[in-house]
């Protein structure tokens, strides 16, 4: 009954690899995120989701995708993975009403990311 | 560029002592802000705070924002070693589909 779960958990690969990384939420929410956490447990905002059209695509290479099939997945997909790739991956979700006051974010566990 | 500073950036303790942590922001279109604890998985939420001088309480846990002075602290009595964690502050803006931009954190170690 996990609200936001990403899956895998960890995830060991080698430079130049191409991996994805999946993330569900059965909360009913309308907006996804997913963001990155580097070794300094800085949190920085990569893209959100919200009615399957991408509206925040912060500074982030283009080798790094998001898919969503449907309001409840957003997928992360890297290509050419690098060194400075490796971090911690979280997913959030959050409903989302434009002229309300927003709702909190609920994350995933994430997935931890390193390039040998 | 929206700024969210977190201060200080680590904190030791003992179990019993009270600490205040400070969360200074600079955004345009100021919204909300909110805290997160974050232990070895996800940040978990606290506190979403829009309006100043309206403390939110969640047991030993407190927090109020200052919208004029443009900060937020988040106090926690009585420590104990399960509040070791990092603690999250983060702003949200009007017309940002509800981004959040996160501070550094601080590291909150509680010593038995």
């Amino acid at each position: 009954d996990t609200a936001v779960s990403q899956t895998p958990k960890y995830l060991v690969t080698q430079m130049g690899n191409d991996k994805s990384i999946k993330c569900e939420q059965n909360l009913g929410h309308d907006t996804m995120y997913w963001y990155k956490q580097d070794s300094k447990k800085f949190l920085k905002i990569m893209f959100s989701y919200n009615n399957k059209e991408l509206i925040i695509n912060e500074t982030v290479p283009n080798r790094f995708s998001p898919k969503s099939p449907d309001k409840a997945h957003l997928n992360l997909h890297i290509n050419s993975l690098e060194l400075g790739d490796s971090a911690v991956y979280f997913c959030a979700s959050s409903s989302h009403a434009p002229s309300a006051t927003h709702q909190p974010q609920h994350f995933g566990d994430g997935t931890r990311l390193s390039i040998l | 560029e929206d700024k969210v500073v977190q201060s200080p950036l680590s904190l030791v303790v003992h179990e019993g002592d009270t600490v205040t942590l400070n969360c200074s922001y600079e955004v345009t279109n100021f919204r909300s802000l909110l805290w997160y604890k974050q232990e070895k998985k996800a940040p978990t939420f606290l506190f979403m705070l829009t309006s100043s001088g309206i403390e939110k309480k969640s047991g030993r846990l407190s927090s109020i924002l200052d919208k004029k002075e443009l900060f937020s602290i988040l106090n926690i009595t009585a420590t104990q070693t399960g509040d070791s964690a990092v603690y999250l502050c983060a702003v949200v803006a009007d017309g940002n589909n509800n981004d959040m931009r996160f501070g550094a954190g601080t590291r909150l170690t509680v010593k038995p």
